[in-house]
C-alpha cells in the first residue's frame, strides 16, 4: 500500500518560516492535503488540493507538491502553531485514504 | 455551520463490538461523504471507513473483515461498528465529513475514547 513520510519532529524560532515535508512515491501526481491537530483537540484542515487554503486558515500556512515530496509551509511561526501536522492523500490504487506519520512542530 | 456530534460507548471488553453514531447538523448531508478516522493514544490518524449518503463503503483493508459503517438519511446520522475488539483498537475515534476522492476531510467531530480493557 501507499505510504506517506513525514520527519517525527521540526523546530523553528518564532517568526520564522517552517517547513514540513511529506515524501511518498511519486506523490506529485496526487492531491495532498494538510492537518493542525494541538492537543487533545481534532484536527483541522489546514491546506487542501496541494495549496488551498480553507476560510479561516491564515495565509501564513501554504502548500506545494511535486515530484516525490509535498511540503507544507508556515511563514512567520506563531507559538500558537505549535501542534502536530498530518498529510493525507487517497490512494486509488488500493482504494483507500491515507495519512502521513505526522510531524510535531516546537516553536522554540 | 456544519457540525459533527458523535457519540458512544467508551469502556469495552476484549471480543466486544464497538457502536459510534454520529450526527450532522446543518449543510447538506447527500452532497458528501461521512468517515470514521481514528487515532490510538500518543500515535498518528488511522482511516477506518467510509459511506455515501446512498450507502455506497469503503473500507481499510486491514480492518474490513471486522468494520461495519451504515447511513440514516432520515436522521443525517451514519454510525461505524467495529467487532472483536482487543486493546490495539483503544483509540480516539473520529467522524469526519469527508469532500470524496481524491479529497478531504474538511469537518471533523469532537473525537470519542474508546477503551478495550477487561
Amino acid at each position: 500500500s501507499y505510504v506517506l513520510t513525514q520527519p517525527p519532529s521540526v523546530s523553528v524560532a518564532p517568526g520564522k518560516t517552517a517547513r514540513i515535508t511529506c515524501a511518498g512515491n511519486n506523490i506529485g501526481i496526487k492531491s495532498v492535503h494538510w492537518y493542525q491537530q494541538k492537543p487533545g483537540q481534532a484536527p483541522v484542515l489546514v491546506i487542501y488540493y496541494d495549496g488551498d487554503r480553507p476560510s479561516g486558515i491564515p495565509e501564513r500556512f501554504s502548500g506545494s507538491n511535486s515530484g516525490n515530496t509535498a511540503t507544507l509551509t508556515i511563514s512567520r511561526v506563531e507559538a500558537g502553531d505549535e501542534a502536530d501536522y498530518y498529510c493525507q492523500v487517497c490512494d486509488t490504487s488500493s482504494d483507500h485514504v491515507v495519512f502521513g506519520g505526522g510531524t510535531k512542530l516546537t516553536v522554540l | 455551520q456544519v457540525q459533527l456530534q458523535q457519540w458512544g460507548a467508551g469502556l469495552l471488553k476484549p471480543s466486544e463490538t464497538l457502536s459510534l453514531t454520529c450526527a450532522v447538523y446543518g449543510g447538506s448531508f447527500s452532497n458528501y461523504y461521512w468517515s470514521w478516522i481514528r487515532q490510538p493514544p500518543g500515535k498518528g490518524l488511522q482511516w477506518v471507513a467510509e459511506i455515501s449518503h446512498s450507502g455506497t463503503t469503503r473500507y481499510n483493508p486491514s480492518l474490513k473483515s471486522r468494520v461495519t459503517i451504515s447511513v440514516d438519511t432520515s436522521k443525517n446520522q451514519f454510525s461505524l461498528k467495529l467487532s472483536s475488539l482487543t486493546a490495539a483498537d483503544t483509540a480516539v475515534y473520529y467522524c469526519a465529513r469527508f469532500q470524496g476522492y481524491p479529497g478531504a476531510f474538511d469537518i471533523w467531530g469532537q473525537g470519542t475514547m474508546v477503551t478495550v480493557s477487561s
